[in-house]
């Protein structure tokens, strides 16, 4: 089972809200990702890291901004959150040599009213 | 980015029948991933691959890796109703960021 988490699960929250998702794992991988998914539809990578310091933005565009300041911590923030924004949000990591797992967290749902 | 066609894009099956599935790119992938999403959670990894041609196994699931490093396959034997939701397969080039196919939603009948 891979040690990977999100908080929050849900939220909930009025447009031009500031808001920022966690994600923490603890197996020490150098690699991570956040990906934004619709119901049901395939995965869009909008952000990855890999190593502190490090970040990169993804191949879909996205007005989210995310830090990697310690290995094992990866936090995505909308500075002003909007209804277009309403989806769920999966962070994912994986180790930089050798085999190339990438394991995710459970998701954060956000809707945003 | 890269486009990965996942096929088929839903499945309606009979349980205790076999499924198959398959993932197709126009580029050579190194390593192949196949997943499991159930509904509001994040994807579980099933099966990974390393090598063209390795043949994989977890449980009643096999997966390949395609011979051209193109293509990857999983079956899932003797269906049961848990094995019920959407299956995506990824593909990562050397050291890079993985893509993932559009996912097989795949509903069993009890």
């Amino acid at each position: 089972e891979a040690d990977i988490y999100q908080t929050p699960r849900y939220l909930v929250i009025g447009t031009g809200k500031k808001i920022t998702l966690e994600c923490s794992q603890t197996m020490g991988h150098d690699k991570m990702y956040w990906y934004q998914q619709d119901p049901g539809m395939e995965l869009h990578l909008i952000h990855y890291s890999y190593g502190v310091n490090s970040t990169e933005k993804g191949d879909l565009s996205s007005e989210s901004t995310v830090s990697r300041i310690r290995t094992e911590h990866f936090p995505l923030t909308l500075e002003s959150a909007r209804p277009s924004h309403t989806s769920q949000y999966l962070c994912a990591s994986s180790a930089r040599g050798g085999r190339y797992e990438q394991y995710f967290g459970p998701g954060t749902r956000l809707t945003v009213t | 980015g890269q486009q990965l066609n996942q096929s088929p894009q839903s499945m309606f099956i009979q349980e205790g029948e076999d499924v198959s599935m398959n993932c197709t790119s126009s580029s050579i992938f190194n390593t192949w991933l196949w997943y499991k999403q159930d509904p509001g959670e994040g994807p579980v990894l099933l099966i990974a691959l390393y090598k063209a041609g390795e043949l994989t196994s977890n449980g009643r699931l096999t997966a390949q890796f395609g011979i051209t490093r193109k293509d990857s396959f999983l079956n899932i034997s003797a269906s049961i109703p848990s094995d019920v939701g959407i299956y995506f397969c990824a593909g990562q080039l050397a050291g890079n960021q993985f893509y993932f196919g559009t996912g097989t939603s795949l509903t069993v009948i009890p």
